[in-house]
């Protein structure tokens, strides 16, 4: 079965410390992944895709297959980083897109 | 432009209650959906319309029904609600079914009293 985790509910670190956002997935072809971004008040926005392999306001994912893990990291977190953050899959086609249980990054001065 | 609109931005209403909340997209995307977040943040699909097709997701009670009149627009009618019904409602839409980018609305927060 299709599954995304995010073990952290709430991770703070300090401004310009290293921030790393983990999400691991289950997933039996070959999924497609995303990170996406809640601000306050906000409505959800995509931050990257990993087929993209972009760098997005400083956050960067990479695909580990082996692993089966996707997470999201910064090497200098910003204090307007300070979001929830959810993970996604999708299967295509018939295959559901969900999300994990989100990641409340905050980022205190 | 406002590419996937929801109205009402807030809703508080009374147990035993029918309410009805409306999404529009006008970005010309096939697929439409609604997701529940729940008090915890937890983000879950509720259901997939796409191509006049509708996907129910097996976990949502019978008493919330989407209705699409064109592509463009995927309503969620509750009918008797509950206390537990009370949550943010988000749709979204995306080019093709469970592909690529979803874009979302705003959300609508429900309040069932």
């Amino acid at each position: 079965a299709q599954r995304v985790t995010q073990p952290e509910k709430l991770l703070s670190v300090f401004k310009g410390a290293p921030v790393e956002l983990k999400c691991n997935y289950s997933y039996s072809g070959s999924p497609e992944l995303f990170w996406y971004v809640q601000y306050s008040r906000q409505r959800l926005q995509l931050l990257l895709r990993h087929i993209s392999r972009e760098s997005i306001k400083g956050f960067t994912a990479d695909l580990n297959k082996g692993e089966t893990s996707f997470h999201l990291k910064k090497p200098f977190a910003q204090e307007e980083d300070s979001a929830m953050y959810y993970c996604a899959l999708s299967g295509g086609g018939t295959y559901k897109y969900i999300f994990g249980t989100g990641t409340r990054l905050k980022v205190l001065a | 432009d406002t590419a996937v609109s929801q109205t009402p931005k807030y809703l508080v209403t009374q147990m035993g209650n029918d309410k009805s909340i409306k999404c529009e997209q006008n970005l010309g995307h096939d697929t439409m959906y609604w997701y529940k977040q729940d008090s915890k943040k937890f983000l879950k699909i509720m259901f997939s319309y796409n191509n006049k097709e509708l996907i129910i997701n097996e976990t949502v009670p019978n008493r919330f029904s989407p209705k699409s009149p064109d592509k463009a627009h995927l309503n969620l009618h509750i009918n008797s609600l509950e206390l537990g019904d009370s949550a943010v409602y988000f749709c979204a839409s995306s080019q093709a079914l469970y592909t690529g980018e979803l874009f979302f609305g705003e959300g609508s927060r429900l309040t069932v009293l």
